[in-house]
């Protein structure tokens, strides 16, 4: 069972440059979100989708772009990497609206330079 | 809206000691409560989870925390300590009408030999 997976583990942008962070899950989750982790700031979440087709903001939500158009995936854009978006990025699902657990995967770190 | 304020960002404390972190809350309606915890370079996985009933919460790793409504707190304990519960403990809040987990800004436990 693999649970939340995502790719790539690190990442090195340049300033401007766009790229796509990939979720998947197995578990038939309805919820899955997107946070950033910076330093003494907890988790921010960045967008959410209650189901394939929904998806809205979070927090954070500029810079970011996402879509669910099956169950399973969740990709997270970036559309111009700036160097603010230097951060430990963290998918999550979960069944029930977040009443269980939350599965998270092992994370992206990304530096923009 | 909710929030949560986890009062000590760093917790150091001698192998086989005793240990309690520290999670307070805000919220003008029924919430649910969290506590997760992230080792070095991993994902955030569950601790334990206050959803109704019982006031003290037993989970993995011999952990347990204590639901306070009165005091609006839900503080993590562990009667003895060891070197693999060196990590990042994070609280959170869900309520009852809102997808959302918000989080605290983490507590690393640091554990001294």
């Amino acid at each position: 069972n693999a649970g939340v997976t995502q790719t790539p583990k690190f990442q090195v942008l340049k300033t401007g440059q766009s790229m796509t962070l990939q979720c998947a899950q197995d578990m038939n989750h309805e919820y899955m979100s997107w946070y950033r982790q910076d330093p003494g700031m907890g988790l921010r979440l960045i967008h959410y989708s209650v189901g394939a087709g929904i998806t809205d903001q979070g927090e954070v939500p500029n810079g970011y772009n996402v879509s669910r158009s099956t169950t399973e995936d969740f990709p997270l854009r970036l559309l111009s990497a700036a160097p603010s978006q230097t951060s430990v990025y963290f998918c999550a699902s979960s069944s029930q609206g977040g009443l269980t657990e939350a599965f998270f995967g092992q994370g992206t770190r990304l530096t923009v330079v | 809206a909710q929030s949560v304020t986890q009062l000590d960002s760093q917790v150091p404390v001698f192998e086989e000691a005793p240990v309690e972190l520290r999670c307070n809350y805000s919220s003008s309606v029924s919430v649910y409560l969290f506590w997760y915890v992230q080792y070095p370079n991993q994902g955030l996985q569950l601790l334990l989870k206050y959803l109704s009933g019982s006031t003290l919460v037993k989970g993995i790793n011999g952990f347990e925390a204590e639901f306070n409504k009165s005091q609006t707190s839900f503080h993590l304990r562990k009667p003895s300590v060891h070197i693999s519960d060196t990590a990042e403990y994070f609280c959170a809040v869900k309520a009852d009408s809102n997808y959302q987990l918000i989080w605290g800004a983490g507590t690393k436990l640091i554990i001294k030999p």
